[in-house]
């Protein structure tokens, strides 16, 4: 198996909602990404976990929560988002943390989130 | 914080031209350069791993160039096909655990 897999693929959430999106590897990778992009805009890094742990935090508001049950699952759970959080948020997952610079990323498809 | 920048914006060519986009990045403490080719609706898939100035890489009618002193690589298409519309992705790791930055992408549509 060398995918990501995301879901869902599209959600729309309103403002007081609580969601949870998924991503899931079964290539032994241990450093799992979460990436958010907008139109126009370069993808760009919220959280990095590297084996089961937290290891950078890109001063991501708390209304995102990540969550690394273990080392092949990686969710993001959502509470009382704004509507500028509406994006595409994409899952990567590499080697190894350092190991992303010589091998670079398996990505999953992404998640369109719409917030109303 | 590392900056790395992709140009055009975007690009609609003929089926059959050729193309060429451009990729800069900082050229002190240069590690690799990544290229991505992404699909809509599909998952950002990799196409090339440069890390040696003067390297050139091939895959089919897509090949790309890395010049690490003067911060820079090129990514070509020869005889350009409706499939190879897509946004092309470049990345290099500037985080302080190797995560890539990427820049925003070339945008290339291929008319019939």
């Amino acid at each position: 198996d060398t995918e990501v897999t995301q879901t869902p693929k599209h959600l729309v959430m309103g403002m007081t909602n609580k969601k949870s999106l998924k991503c899931e590897q079964h290539m032994g990778h241990r450093a799992m990404y979460w990436y958010k992009q907008k139109a126009k805009k370069p993808p760009e890094l919220m959280f990095v976990y590297s084996y089961e742990k937290l290891s950078i935090n890109e001063s991501v508001p708390s209304r995102f929560s990540p969550e690394c049950p273990n080392s092949s699952l990686l969710n993001l759970h959502l509470h009382a988002l704004q509507p500028e959080d509406s994006a595409l948020y994409l899952c990567a997952s590499s080697q190894g943390s350092t190991g992303a610079r010589t091998w670079g990323y398996t990505f999953g498809s992404g998640t369109r989130l719409t917030v109303v | 914080i590392l900056n790395v920048e992709q140009s055009p914006q975007s690009l609609h060519v003929q089926e059959g031209d050729s193309t060429n986009f451009t990729c800069s990045f900082p050229s002190s403490n240069f590690y690799a350069l990544h290229w991505y080719r992404w699909e809509t609706a599909k998952s950002p898939e990799a196409l090339f791993v440069m890390t040696l100035n003067g390297d050139e890489k091939k895959k089919g009618r897509i090949s790309a160039t890395l010049n690490t002193k003067e911060g820079y690589s090129y990514l070509y298409i020869k005889g350009s096909q409706p499939e190879d519309s897509a946004t092309y992705l470049c990345a290099s790791p500037g985080g302080s655990q190797g995560n890539l930055i990427f820049g925003k992408g070339t945008k290339l549509s291929v008319k019939p």
